[in-house]
């Protein structure tokens, strides 16, 4: 049983430029959430998708948006790159129904502004 | 807007000993959950232990134990026989339980644990 994948591992960017990122959810979860972990702090929640829409969305500028698929995938998109964009990107995926929505997180993608 | 804090940015304890990590929570909710996550150093996040707030009971996983205390906005996590490999940063987080299972899961700043050998 796959558990959530992300893709890239690593990621360099220049500001100003855009970024994708991928997550395949665990098999069986419906629900994507993004979250972004500076270096030394706790994840903070972007957005969460389900049903191929955003459902929540946390205090982020309108530069992050995001997509989920019908096979419940999901990307992350980030416009004009910042150099306070560089973080580790989790995602974490979960199942609706589940009466506490344990989350499972994927290993990251690392992305570096310069 | 429901609040999560780690006073504790790094524990140390010994191995075989026990250990105690801080977290309080800030929110006006009566029905939520709690949980402890640990992310190892360069390894995927997972989590430890979770806790219903409607549930008297202190959740226990093993080695892993929790105090929680609704009135006071308390809950703390339990490490005994503490292992090598419980070295990690651990982050507290809450969630909503309002109906609708998309609730966002709001963490603290983590805390660091060493395991010295």
């Amino acid at each position: 049983d796959a558990g959530v994948t992300q893709s890239p591992t690593h990621l360099i960017k220049t500001r100003g430029q855009q970024v994708t990122l991928r997550c395949s959810p665990k098999s069986g979860h419906d629900t994507v959430s993004w979250y972004q972990q500076a270096l030394g702090q706790g994840p903070q929640f972007i957005f969460q998708y389900y049903e191929e829409e955003e459902r929540q969305r946390g205090n982020f500028p309108d530069r992050f948006s995001g997509h989920q698929y019908p096979n419940y995938s999901s990307e992350l998109n980030v416009n004009a790159l910042l150099l306070g964009d560089s973080a580790l990107y989790l995602c974490a995926s979960s199942l609706v129904e589940q009466r506490y929505n344990e989350q499972f997180f994927g290993p990251g993608t690392r992305l570096t502004v310069l | 807007a429901q609040t999560v804090t780690q006073s504790q940015p790094e524990m140390s304890v010994q191995e075989a000993e026990t250990v105690t990590l801080s977290c309080t929570y800030d929110t006006s909710e009566s029905d939520y959950y709690l949980f402890w996550y640990k992310q190892p150093p360069s390894r995927q996040m997972i989590l430890v232990i979770r806790q219903e707030a409607y549930k008297q009971q202190n959740a226990t996983e093993n080695r892993f134990s929790v105090n929680f205390q609704k009135a006071a906005k308390s809950f703390s996590l339990k490490i005994s026989d503490s292992q090598l490999g419980d070295a990690a940063m651990y982050f507290c987080a809450y969630r909503s339980a309002l109906s609708g299972g998309y609730q966002k899961v709001t963490f603290g700043t983590g805390t660091k644990l060493q395991v010295i050998p």
